[in-house]
């Protein structure tokens, strides 16, 4: 069985730093894309980052570059989302998914992040 | 960046009946467009990838279709655990994008 298990979302003041874990199993990391995806409480889905099987290749949304950094431990079969100079509106619940055939086919439960002092 | 335009934005209706969601590119994706469920306090789930492809474990009475710019999903006969909210998102270029989503509610 697939699954993606986040940790490390917390409360976190304005201009602080916050580093997201994303736990992969019962498929074969190494060989997938991997992206995260947010959704800011009561609104859509808002595509983040994204990273290539290998982790050579990433891309980020406006909103999120110069400030995330995404990254992967193959070795350890685990996604990671550096985010820094946090801002309210990073406010959200993030979510790792994996990426194939240009579509996210497995979700985490997500990580509430919460920018405020 | 491709803007996705969903419609409605929410839909009343009752089970059994057929519901149909439109999603519109703001340019071509090609058949790069997939659809998720969602329902409240839970991850999104994928439905179909590449417009017409049934994610495996999906019902099928849910079913996509369209290239280029105009996609729908339809839910032939819904059913009471379909009552939820709907996103399309194109994976044609990065950044992907998703459509403002569209909640499905009981009538």
């Amino acid at each position: 069985e697939v699954q993606l298990l986040e940790s490390g979302g917390d409360l976190v003041q304005p201009g602080g730093s916050l580093r997201l874990s994303c736990a992969a199993s019962g498929f074969t990391f190494s060989t997938y894309g991997m992206t995260w995806v947010r959704q800011a409480p009561g609104t859509g889905l808002e595509w983040v980052s994204g990273i290539s099987a290998g982790g050579g290749t990433t891309y980020y949304a406006d909103s999120a570059k110069g400030r995330f950094t995404i990254s992967r431990d193959n070795s350890k079969n685990t996604l990671y989302l550096q985010m820094s100079s946090l801002r309210a509106d990073d406010t959200a619940i993030y979510y790792c998914t994996s990426y194939v055939s240009r579509s996210l086919h497995y979700w985490g439960q997500g990580s509430l992040v919460t920018v405020s002092s | 960046d491709i803007q996705m335009t969903q419609s409605p934005s929410s839909v009343s209706a009752s089970v059994g009946d057929r519901v149909i969601i439109t999603c519109r590119a703001s340019q071509g994706v090609s058949s790069w467009l997939a659809w998720y469920q969602q329902k409240p306090g839970k991850a999104p789930k994928l439905l179909i990838y590449a417009a017409s492809s049934l994610q495996s474990g999906v019902p099928s009475r849910f079913s996509g279709s369209g290239t280029g710019t105009d996609f729908t999903l339809t839910i032939s006969s819904l059913q009471p655990e379909d009552f939820a909210t709907y996103y399309c998102q194109q994976g044609n270029s990065f950044p992907l994008t998703f459509g403002g989503g569209t909640k499905v509610e009981i009538k």
